[in-house]
């Protein structure tokens, strides 16, 4: 298995100020994933952060919204920039290993 | 439709009954096919992991992979309230580490 951990654990933001959340791994991976998981609703990939590149977005998530920082193999951060209500989620990091996926803790946000 | 449905329960059992949790896919390229259990306030955690078609066993748990009806299947038995969580159906395709999930499926067990 992977040993995740990500900060903050929960927050509670205000509309139209960013949060940025970290992960960090316990060992040096390629790929790291960063998950949203809305209330109610399934897992989704916001995108792919690879070291040393840009991050790779899915379809309906972009760079200024959720820009991702990846200075190494064990550790990245995603920022959730000048949110709304809707972004309320808890946000999770993901990686592979094994060609199994493991998973951090969350960051549960609520944005008032 | 979305690639993977699952029904979001909740899913209400007494102690010591088999528990059958079910995901249907219509994306004929995946191959592998996971299991997570998700506890309140935590992240996903991996129970089972299957490749293909087939049944795998672990425990109390099996995991059941049929391609040919687009359908997977979680069975629990001689279920426990420690059981109670949601469980999340997962998939991807060959050569590829991104997951597809269900909605989950929320369990009780009660005593």
């Amino acid at each position: 298995s992977a040993v995740i951990s990500q900060k903050p654990s929960r927050d509670i933001c205000q509309r139209g100020t960013s949060l940025t959340i970290q992960c960090q791994v316990d060992s040096q991976v390629t790929m790291m994933f960063w998950y949203r998981q809305q209330p109610g609703q399934s897992l989704t990939l916001i995108a792919t952060a690879n070291q040393g590149s840009e991050a790779t977005y899915e379809s309906g998530f972009v760079i200024d919204k959720f820009p991702i920082s990846r200075p190494n193999l064990t550790f990245s951060t995603l920022t959730v920039s000048n949110m709304s209500p809707e972004d309320s989620s808890i946000y999770l990091c993901s990686v592979p290993r094994t060609g199994r996926n493991f998973f951090g803790p969350g960051t549960r946000l609520t944005v008032l | 439709q979305k690639e993977v449905e699952q029904d979001p329960g909740p899913l209400s059992v007494p102690e010591g009954a088999i528990v059958s949790l079910n995901c249907t896919y219509s994306n004929s390229a995946f191959q592998y096919f996971m299991w997570y259990r998700q506890y309140s306030r935590k992240g996903p955690e991996l129970l089972m992991y299957t490749y293909s078609s087939g049944n795998k066993e672990d425990g109390r748990f099996t995991a059941q992979v049929d391609k040919s009806s687009k359908y997977i299947s979680l069975f629990i038995r001689d279920s426990q309230p420690s059981d109670s969580a949601t469980y999340l159906c997962a998939m991807s395709a060959k050569n590829t580490d991104k997951l597809i999930f269900g909605t989950g499926t929320r369990l009780q067990v009660f005593p």
